[in-house]
Protein backbone atom coordinates (compact mmCIF):
# COMPACT_ATOMS: atom_id res chain seq x y z
CA UNK A 1 0.00 0.00 0.00
CA UNK A 2 1.54 3.45 -0.73
CA UNK A 3 2.55 5.74 2.02
CA UNK A 4 3.43 9.37 2.47
CA UNK A 5 5.91 10.61 4.61
CA UNK A 6 6.19 14.09 5.55
CA UNK A 7 9.82 14.41 7.25
CA UNK A 8 9.52 17.46 9.03
CA UNK A 9 6.86 18.77 11.34
CA UNK A 10 7.77 22.33 11.80
CA UNK A 11 9.42 24.43 9.44
CA UNK A 12 10.36 27.97 10.57
CA UNK A 13 11.40 30.56 8.27
CA UNK A 14 11.98 34.02 7.78
CA UNK A 15 9.52 36.18 5.37
CA UNK A 16 11.04 36.86 1.84
CA UNK A 17 13.15 33.58 1.89
CA UNK A 18 12.81 30.74 0.01
CA UNK A 19 10.94 27.36 1.49
CA UNK A 20 11.52 23.51 0.28
CA UNK A 21 8.60 21.23 2.12
CA UNK A 22 9.64 17.40 1.68
CA UNK A 23 7.76 14.88 0.67
CA UNK A 24 8.16 11.50 0.53
CA UNK A 25 6.19 8.13 -0.90
CA UNK A 26 6.54 4.63 -1.33
CA UNK A 27 5.21 2.89 -4.16
CA UNK A 28 6.46 1.36 -7.48
CA UNK A 29 4.87 3.02 -9.97
CA UNK A 30 4.14 6.33 -10.96
CA UNK A 31 1.62 7.45 -8.46
CA UNK A 32 -0.68 10.56 -8.35
CA UNK A 33 0.68 13.21 -6.02
CA UNK A 34 -1.06 16.25 -4.21
CA UNK A 35 -0.26 19.56 -2.30
CA UNK A 36 -2.74 20.87 -0.12
CA UNK A 37 -2.88 23.64 2.42
CA UNK A 38 -4.67 24.28 5.34
CA UNK A 39 -5.06 26.86 7.51
CA UNK A 40 -6.32 27.37 11.11
CA UNK A 41 -10.14 26.14 11.30
CA UNK A 42 -10.79 25.46 7.80
CA UNK A 43 -10.70 22.75 5.43
CA UNK A 44 -7.64 21.54 3.20
CA UNK A 45 -7.47 23.31 -0.25
CA UNK A 46 -5.81 21.99 -3.15
CA UNK A 47 -2.09 23.64 -3.92
CA UNK A 48 -1.26 21.55 -7.17
CA UNK A 49 -0.87 18.43 -8.14
CA UNK A 50 1.40 15.69 -10.51
CA UNK A 51 -0.85 13.08 -12.54
CA UNK A 52 2.09 12.78 -15.55
CA UNK A 53 4.96 14.86 -17.90
CA UNK A 54 6.21 17.41 -16.77
CA UNK A 55 8.00 16.79 -13.63
CA UNK A 56 8.15 20.12 -12.35
CA UNK A 57 4.49 21.34 -11.56
CA UNK A 58 3.32 24.78 -10.83
CA UNK A 59 0.14 25.63 -8.34
CA UNK A 60 -1.15 28.45 -7.27
CA UNK A 61 0.20 31.24 -4.42
CA UNK A 62 3.50 30.94 -6.42
CA UNK A 63 4.43 27.44 -5.07
CA UNK A 64 5.69 24.61 -7.25
CA UNK A 65 6.80 21.21 -6.60
CA UNK A 66 9.49 18.53 -8.30
CA UNK A 67 8.24 15.19 -9.22
CA UNK A 68 11.83 12.73 -8.28
CA UNK A 69 11.28 9.28 -8.82
CA UNK A 70 14.84 8.34 -8.12
CA UNK A 71 14.10 9.85 -4.57
CA UNK A 72 10.58 9.06 -4.11
CA UNK A 73 10.25 12.44 -3.51
CA UNK A 74 7.74 15.48 -4.56
CA UNK A 75 9.02 18.55 -2.25
CA UNK A 76 7.03 21.51 -2.26
CA UNK A 77 9.12 24.66 -2.92
CA UNK A 78 8.40 28.54 -2.76
CA UNK A 79 11.53 31.20 -3.68
CA UNK A 80 10.06 34.04 -1.19
CA UNK A 81 8.19 32.82 1.71
CA UNK A 82 5.01 35.48 2.61
CA UNK A 83 3.36 35.83 5.98
CA UNK A 84 0.24 34.81 4.88
CA UNK A 85 1.43 31.55 4.14
CA UNK A 86 1.95 30.25 7.43
CA UNK A 87 -0.54 27.28 7.72
CA UNK A 88 -0.79 23.30 7.62
CA UNK A 89 0.52 21.59 4.42
CA UNK A 90 -0.02 18.09 3.62
CA UNK A 91 1.36 16.25 0.75
CA UNK A 92 -0.89 13.18 -0.63
CA UNK A 93 -1.04 10.65 -3.19
CA UNK A 94 -3.72 7.19 -3.68
CA UNK A 95 -3.16 4.53 -1.76
CA UNK A 96 -4.73 0.62 -2.58
CA UNK A 97 -6.87 -0.81 -4.36
CA UNK A 98 -9.88 1.36 -3.74
CA UNK A 99 -7.44 4.79 -4.28
CA UNK A 100 -7.97 5.61 -0.94
CA UNK A 101 -6.37 9.44 -0.80
CA UNK A 102 -3.66 9.02 2.16
CA UNK A 103 -2.02 11.75 3.73
CA UNK A 104 1.46 12.68 5.18
CA UNK A 105 1.03 13.65 8.78
CA UNK A 106 1.50 17.63 7.67
CA UNK A 107 4.30 20.22 8.04
CA UNK A 108 3.57 23.45 10.09
CA UNK A 109 4.68 26.12 8.17
CA UNK A 110 6.01 29.35 10.66
CA UNK A 111 6.75 32.65 9.29
CA UNK A 112 8.75 35.15 11.23
CA UNK A 113 9.11 38.71 9.94
CA UNK B 1 -20.93 28.86 -4.84
CA UNK B 2 -21.57 25.08 -5.12
CA UNK B 3 -18.71 23.47 -2.66
CA UNK B 4 -18.31 21.26 -0.06
CA UNK B 5 -20.88 21.84 3.08
CA UNK B 6 -20.46 20.67 5.78
CA UNK B 7 -22.83 20.85 9.08
CA UNK B 8 -22.81 21.76 12.22
CA UNK B 9 -19.32 23.57 11.82
CA UNK B 10 -19.36 22.65 15.69
CA UNK B 11 -20.92 20.43 17.95
CA UNK B 12 -21.36 19.72 21.44
CA UNK B 13 -21.91 16.41 23.06
CA UNK B 14 -22.31 14.83 26.44
CA UNK B 15 -20.51 10.77 26.30
CA UNK B 16 -23.16 8.47 25.66
CA UNK B 17 -24.90 10.81 23.10
CA UNK B 18 -25.08 10.70 19.30
CA UNK B 19 -23.18 12.37 17.21
CA UNK B 20 -24.77 13.11 13.25
CA UNK B 21 -22.50 15.30 10.99
CA UNK B 22 -23.43 16.38 7.36
CA UNK B 23 -21.75 16.82 4.69
CA UNK B 24 -23.12 17.73 0.80
CA UNK B 25 -20.62 17.37 -1.74
CA UNK B 26 -19.71 19.55 -4.89
CA UNK B 27 -22.57 19.50 -7.30
CA UNK B 28 -21.57 16.89 -9.62
CA UNK B 29 -19.65 14.76 -7.38
CA UNK B 30 -20.89 11.38 -6.43
CA UNK B 31 -17.58 10.26 -4.37
CA UNK B 32 -17.23 11.03 -0.67
CA UNK B 33 -14.87 10.75 1.91
CA UNK B 34 -14.88 11.16 5.46
CA UNK B 35 -11.33 12.09 7.66
CA UNK B 36 -10.73 12.53 11.22
CA UNK B 37 -8.18 15.18 12.44
CA UNK B 38 -6.55 15.18 15.73
CA UNK B 39 -3.77 17.93 16.54
CA UNK B 40 -0.90 17.27 15.93
CA UNK B 41 -2.11 14.81 13.77
CA UNK B 42 -2.80 14.67 10.01
CA UNK B 43 -5.77 13.39 8.00
CA UNK B 44 -6.79 9.62 9.32
CA UNK B 45 -8.93 8.49 6.17
CA UNK B 46 -12.29 6.52 7.64
CA UNK B 47 -14.75 5.97 5.04
CA UNK B 48 -14.95 6.20 1.54
CA UNK B 49 -18.39 6.15 -0.02
CA UNK B 50 -20.70 6.34 -3.33
CA UNK B 51 -24.32 7.19 -3.45
CA UNK B 52 -26.07 4.53 -1.28
CA UNK B 53 -22.50 2.37 -1.19
CA UNK B 54 -19.48 2.02 0.86
CA UNK B 55 -16.68 1.23 -0.85
CA UNK B 56 -13.80 1.23 1.72
CA UNK B 57 -14.83 1.29 5.63
CA UNK B 58 -11.17 0.40 6.53
CA UNK B 59 -10.58 3.19 8.65
CA UNK B 60 -13.36 3.25 10.39
CA UNK B 61 -13.96 1.96 13.72
CA UNK B 62 -16.27 -1.26 13.93
CA UNK B 63 -17.86 -0.24 16.74
CA UNK B 64 -20.32 3.15 17.25
CA UNK B 65 -19.25 4.41 13.70
CA UNK B 66 -21.86 4.53 10.71
CA UNK B 67 -21.78 6.64 7.32
CA UNK B 68 -24.44 6.57 4.76
CA UNK B 69 -24.33 8.76 1.60
CA UNK B 70 -28.06 8.24 0.45
CA UNK B 71 -29.29 8.56 -3.33
CA UNK B 72 -31.01 11.81 -2.13
CA UNK B 73 -29.19 14.44 0.57
CA UNK B 74 -25.95 14.51 2.46
CA UNK B 75 -23.82 11.97 3.33
CA UNK B 76 -23.84 11.10 6.91
CA UNK B 77 -21.71 10.25 9.21
CA UNK B 78 -22.47 8.85 12.72
CA UNK B 79 -21.15 8.28 16.19
CA UNK B 80 -23.44 6.10 18.45
CA UNK B 81 -22.49 6.89 22.27
CA UNK B 82 -19.74 9.37 21.72
CA UNK B 83 -16.63 9.02 24.32
CA UNK B 84 -14.00 12.08 24.88
CA UNK B 85 -11.58 10.35 22.76
CA UNK B 86 -14.30 10.99 19.46
CA UNK B 87 -13.34 14.72 20.14
CA UNK B 88 -11.62 15.69 16.78
CA UNK B 89 -12.20 17.73 13.74
CA UNK B 90 -14.16 15.62 10.90
CA UNK B 91 -13.92 16.53 7.53
CA UNK B 92 -15.25 15.04 4.63
CA UNK B 93 -13.80 15.90 0.99
CA UNK B 94 -15.55 15.00 -2.68
CA UNK B 95 -14.09 13.67 -6.03
CA UNK B 96 -15.27 13.31 -9.33
CA UNK B 97 -13.51 11.07 -9.92
CA UNK B 98 -12.51 7.75 -8.02
CA UNK B 99 -8.28 7.67 -9.05
CA UNK B 100 -7.11 10.47 -9.18
CA UNK B 101 -6.93 11.18 -5.69
CA UNK B 102 -8.20 15.13 -6.03
CA UNK B 103 -10.43 16.17 -3.04
CA UNK B 104 -12.21 19.25 -2.38
CA UNK B 105 -12.90 19.83 1.18
CA UNK B 106 -15.73 20.99 3.35
CA UNK B 107 -14.43 23.14 6.37
CA UNK B 108 -14.78 20.68 8.75
CA UNK B 109 -17.41 19.74 11.53
CA UNK B 110 -15.46 20.19 15.16
CA UNK B 111 -16.79 17.56 17.77
CA UNK B 112 -16.35 18.12 21.56
CA UNK B 113 -17.28 15.18 23.69
CA UNK B 114 -17.74 16.81 27.49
Amino acid sequence: AQSVTQPDIHITVSEGASLELRCNYSYGATPYLFWYVQSPGQGLQLLLKYFSGDTLVQGIKGFEAEFKRSQSSFNLRKPSVHWSDAAEYFCEAPSGGSYIPTFGRGTSLIVHP
Amino acid sequence: NAGVMQNPRHLVRRRGQEARLRCSPMKGHSHVYWYRQLPEEGLKFMVYLQKENIIDESGMPKERFSAEFPKEGPSILRIQQVVRGDSAAYFCASSSTENTGELFFGEGSRLTVL
